[in-house]
């Protein structure tokens, strides 16, 4: 299984509060992701990462913000949680060079269940 | 971005063989992937086609049809364990994810 720790996998918060969720790799692959999966909508990409420092948005990225300080680490902040921000994320990573069959491949996390009240 | 289209829920019976279609539109595209999701668990990699034609894994197999915007992932020899969500994704360097096809395997 790929090394990678998500914390924490589980969190109930109330809205207007700040939150970050951790996602931790060992396979010192170069990018990263975090995801939301909701029933009827999929896993759906909140921003990605494709070097330390450098990120960008994905589809749903309203409300979210990320940093990447380090190749290991991605943070997911909720700069003000919203009960619509109540869901499953996943982090994601993949190795982004190397093998053209292999390097797109994406390994997921075990996820954070979210809970906004 | 992809518009990836699939089947909700597929029910089968165990030792039977299972086919579930995914169609996509893509304004880039740079292969299609299936993954297994088990309930409660993370999404797991099953195959990545990014030339037409089939790929076997086993019990596992999975087509592609670039012309025709067209995949499908084949199980066979069901197992009580192959019960899960089915997952398409394309991708153009970032995945797109389809809502996921629901397989129940019934005894």
């Amino acid at each position: 299984d790929a090394g990678i720790t998500q914390s924490p996998r589980h969190k109930v918060t109330e809205t207007g509060t700040p939150v970050t969720l951790r996602c931790h790799q060992t396979e010192n692959h170069r990018y990263m992701y975090w995801y939301r999966q909701d029933p009827g909508h999929g896993l759906r990409l909140i921003h990605y990462s494709y070097g330390v420092k450098d990120t960008d948005k994905g589809e749903v990225s309203d409300g979210y913000s990320v940093s990447r300080s380090k190749t290991e680490d991605f943070l997911l902040t909720l700069e003000s949680a919203t009960s619509s921000q109540t869901s499953v994320y996943f982090c994601a990573i993949s190795e982004g060079t190397g093998d053209p069959l292999a390097k797109n491949i994406q390994y997921f996390g075990a996820g954070t269940r979210l809970s906004v009240l | 971005g992809q518009n990836i289209d699939q089947p909700t829920e597929m029910t089968a019976t165990e030792g039977a063989i299972v086919q579930i279609n995914c169609t996509y539109q893509t304004s880039g595209f740079n292969g299609l992937f299936w993954y297994q999701q088990h309930a409660g668990e993370a999404p797991t990699f099953l195959s990545y086609n990014v030339l037409d034609g089939l790929e076997e894994k086993g019990r596992f197999s999975s087509f592609l049809s670039r012309s025709k915007g067209y995949s499908y992932l084949l199980l066979k020899e069901l197992q009580m364990k192959d019960s899960a969500s089915y997952l398409c994704a394309g991708s153009d360097y970032k995945l797109s994810f389809g809502a996921g096809t629901t397989v129940t395997v019934r005894a």
